[in-house]
This record gives C-alpha cells, structure tokens and sequence, in this order.
C-alpha cells in the first residue's frame, strides 16, 4: 500500500507570495497533521483535520490555513510568505478509529519550502 | 503544557556498540502517548512505537528496546549491536490526553554508527 504522499518535494518561494503545499493520506486514513520543522529542530503541530473538521491547531498566525477534501487529502495554505516560513512541512495521517482516540500517525515525505 | 527534552544532541558511536537514546517528558495530564520516530537523511519521519501512560512494560523489537519509567518520566531508546543503517536523527515524542494527535517533539538526537 501507498504510504502518506506530498507534493510538491521542493518549492522556491519570495517574500510576500503565498503557496500551497499538498497532501494524499494513507489509503483508510481519515486524518490528517500538517507540521512544521525548521532546520535543526523538532517538528511543531500545525493543524489536525478529522472528518474534514478542523480538529486541533497549533500555535501559529492567522497566514496559515488548512483544509481537508471529501477524498480525505489536504492542503496547506501560507500567505505572505517571511523568510522565517522556509522549512521542511511534513503531513502524517492517521486512522482515527472514534472521536476519543488517538492513533499513531504516518508521515509522509514532507515538502521543502525555501523563502529568499 | 507539555514538552520533551533529549538532553543528547549528537552521539557517535563504532559499529556493533550499544547506545542509549534519553528522552525525558513532561506533561500534566495523567493519560498520555509516547513515541520515537527515526528521521533518515532523507527526511521522512519513520514511525518506531507507541507507548501509552498506562503501560509501563518494556518493550523489545530485535535489536531495538524501550524503557519507560513513569517515576522519572523518562521513555529511553536502546539499539543494541548498531549498525550503520541505524545512522539518523531519533525523536521522541508525546500525545497528551486521549482523543487528539497533536505531537509535541523533543529536539532530537543525531545518532552517527561510526563503521
């Protein structure tokens, strides 16, 4: 089975721009974790979306958007690009069996997002 | 708030040692998940184990093995005969509560098998 797919692999990007980063989950998987990780760093939770619902948001600005498809996949939105966006993105998916679980989550191969 | 420290930034190891990966956590919440991931070169997180709050029982996976000790919070990662594939980032990590999947992530350790 195909694992958690993104796309782009890479993106180059200027100040001000926005983009739009993507996301195929697992097939089953009902949902879906953006990150963020910065070079030398952990990754930070973005946004969960369950059910197409926004489910959990991290500690973020308002530039950061998300949403989820009737097909289960995802995208990322970031608007007004800083220098400080560029980053690997990594998007997990995850079965969620009940409103009340937590599952494990499966991560893709993240998009690389350079900001100049 | 929850947060995890792996107080080992970079280990270097020879080939066939063992190594101890440290990760201490804290979090408020009685109910909770950890977990290790393996970042290659390549950057996918690669996904290790689940361990939640309520099961202190150490685990064992062929040359992988876990110790969580609720008294010290404290999930550590032993590769036992390492070998250069083991070569990556490891991160450790938390799910407080049940019924979310916000990870929160430690910094990492970079683990370098040495042949």
């Amino acid at each position: 089975d195909a694992g958690v797919t993104q796309s782009p692999t890479h993106l180059i990007k200027t100040r001000g721009q926005q983009v739009t980063l993507r996301c195929s989950p697992i097939s089953g998987h009902k949902s879906v974790s953006w990150y963020q990780q910065v070079l030398g760093q952990g990754p930070q939770f973005i946004f969960q979306y369950y059910e197409k619902e926004e489910r959990g948001r991290g500690n973020f600005p308002d530039r950061f958007s998300a949403r989820q498809f009737p097909n289960y996949s995802s995208e990322l939105n970031v608007n007004a690009l800083l220098l400080g966006d560029s980053a690997l993105y990594l998007c997990a998916s995850s079965l969620v069996r009940g409103r009340d679980s937590t599952d494990t989550q499966y991560f893709g191969p993240g998009t690389r997002l350079t900001v100049l | 708030a929850q947060k995890v420290t792996q107080a080992q930034t970079e280990i270097s190891v020879v080939e066939k040692e063992d190594v101890t990966l440290d990760c201490v956590y804290e979090t408020r919440d009685t109910t909770y998940y950890l977990f290790w991931y393996k970042q290659p070169p390549s950057g996918e997180l690669v996904f290790l184990i689940r361990r939640n709050s309520f099961d202190e029982q150490n685990e064992i996976s062929g040359r992988y093995s876990w110790n969580f000790q609720k008294s010290t919070s404290s999930f550590n990662f032993t590769i036992t005969a390492s070998q250069v594939v083991d070569s990556a980032v490891y991160f450790c990590a938390l799910v407080s509560n049940f019924g979310n999947e916000k990870l929160t992530f430690g910094t990492g350790t970079r683990l370098t098998i040495i042949p």
